[in-house]
């Protein structure tokens, strides 16, 4: 059974890095994309990016400019990287399995498809001046 | 950017009530819907995934449906530990959740 265990600074000041780990436990690290995820509090879901074993990155546009993802098989790890953090980067971050569960035939191109299957405990981390 | 809107925001229920969540895309993203359950203080959990897919372990009362950019969720008979909130994902195009559905006890 894949297991993600999180971990990561919990307290920033405004301008800081954020920087946040993920390790996987059981199951294969190859073949699925592995994403990061954020809650501000009381608020909904917002995805960050998602990274793969190879380090092919997708980012969310929104926050590109600032995120930075990377990827270490011999440890089965993967990291997040937001710089320049603010009040408003204040939220829990998640790590999350994206499954590639399903295939689908476009002309003549084959597409992937990935849903967020297993999910990290979720780490607080909170930006004060 | 694809937008995933929800509908109701809050969901007052009974147990055994029968109850349903809306979920509407800004375009179409065919069945790459998934929709999880989340707890207080607890990461979001996944009940189905492909809009209709249940996934292994989550109760029969679950049932995703729909395609292209309207799908819904439904609760056949409500249970006490069904009250959390509810969110819809679209991973057609990066993903995108929903606002959130709460869903509390009348």
């Amino acid at each position: 059974q894949v297991q993600l265990q999180q971990w990561g600074a919990g307290l920033l000041k405004p301008s800081e890095t954020l920087s946040l780990t993920c390790a996987v436990y059981g199951g294969s690290f190859s073949g699925h994309y592995w994403s990061w995820i954020r809650q501000p509090p009381g608020k909904g879901l917002e995805w960050i990016g998602e990274i793969n074993h190879s380090g092919t990155t997708n980012y969310n546009p929104s926050l590109k400019s600032r995120v930075i993802m990377s990827v270490d098989t011999s440890k089965n790890q993967f990291s997040l990287k937001l710089r320049s953090v603010t009040a408003a980067d204040t939220a829990v971050y998640y790590c999350a399995r994206g499954f590639r569960g399903d295939t689908a035939v476009v002309g003549l191109s084959l597409f992937y498809y990935y849903h967020m299957d297993v999910w990290g405990k979720g780490t607080t981390v909170a930006v004060y001046s | 950017d694809i937008q995933m809107t929800q509908s109701p925001s809050t969901l007052s229920a009974s147990i055994g009530d029968r109850v349903t969540i809306t979920c509407r895309a800004s375009q179409t993203i065919n069945s790459w819907l998934a929709w999880y359950q989340q707890k207080p203080g607890k990461a979001p959990k996944l009940l189905i995934h492909k809009a209709s897919t249940l996934e292994s372990g989550v109760p029969s009362r679950f049932s995703g449906r729909g395609s292209g950019t309207e799908f819904t969720l439904t609760i056949s008979s409500l249970q006490s530990d069904d009250f959390a909130t509810y969110y819809c994902q679209q991973y057609k195009s990066n993903y995108n959740f929903g606002q959130g559905t709460k869903l509390e006890m009348k």
